[in-house]
């Protein structure tokens, strides 16, 4: 059974900081990966995508992949309260057509 | 609206009866996949469809469950004889394409088994 796993939190940061949330997965041949953000009581948004080891930033998100490791995480710069939510990591699966989610880490963002 | 259209928002059933969810792709989108959410937990992946085929249905039970997509019209999740378990929240996702498969979710039908 492929699996993606995540501290559920909850990750309590106050305003300004770096918030980081890590993300290991099993299926060694992976590919592609995924960061989602869902709001309480909403659907999953696309916040982040990465194909290569190393770093990818987009505004004050930045995604860090470690296929060797088997790690991808998310660093929230400059956290802001309207980043409270759950933070889904997820991978495809390579040897299906399915993307598997991880549980969540919850982050609070304290003003 | 061109996002990925899901309806109802919430349904309510009795044991027994049955629940069709729907969801209509975003424009150009041709990928469909289905997945449910319980409180406090993750997203499981249950169906994968093209249109007029079912690509990956690994992670659906064997019994009272089904998903189809039409030629024409939305895809549907059906599940017959709902029981309380079944209560949870079905997000529909589409994709333009196979691949790396960036995800689009629609806002999910709330499901609830009295």
């Amino acid at each position: 059974q492929k699996e993606v796993e995540q501290n559920s939190g909850p990750l309590s940061v106050p305003e300004g900081a770096i918030a980081s949330l890590n993300c290991t997965y099993s299926d060694r041949g992976s590919q592609s990966f995924f960061w989602y953000r869902q709001y309480s009581g909403k659907s999953p948004e696309l916040i982040m995508f990465i194909y290569s080891n190393g770093d990818k930033e987009d505004g004050r998100f930045t995604a860090q992949l470690n296929k060797a490791s088997q790690y991808v995480s998310l660093l929230i710069r400059d956290s802001q309260p309207s980043d409270s939510a759950t933070y889904l990591c997820a991978v495809k699966d390579t040897g299906g057509f399915k993307t598997i989610f991880g549980a969540g880490t919850r982050l609070f963002v304290k003003a | 609206n061109a996002g990925v259209m899901q309806n109802p928002r919430h349904l309510v059933r009795r044991r027994g009866q049955e629940a069709r969810l729907r969801c209509s792709p975003m424009k150009g989108h041709s990928h469909v996949y289905w997945y449910r959410q319980l409180p406090e937990e993750g997203l499981k992946f249950m169906v994968y469809l093209q249109k007029e085929n079912i690509i990956d249905e690994s992670g659906m039970p064997k019994e009272r469950f089904s998903a189809e997509f039409p030629k024409e019209g939305p895809s549907i999740l059906r599940i017959q004889q709902v029981v309380r378990g079944d209560s949870a929240a079905y997000f529909c996702a589409s994709s333009p394409r196979g691949g790396n498969e960036k995800l689009f979710f629609g806002s999910g039908t709330q499901l609830s088994v009295l």
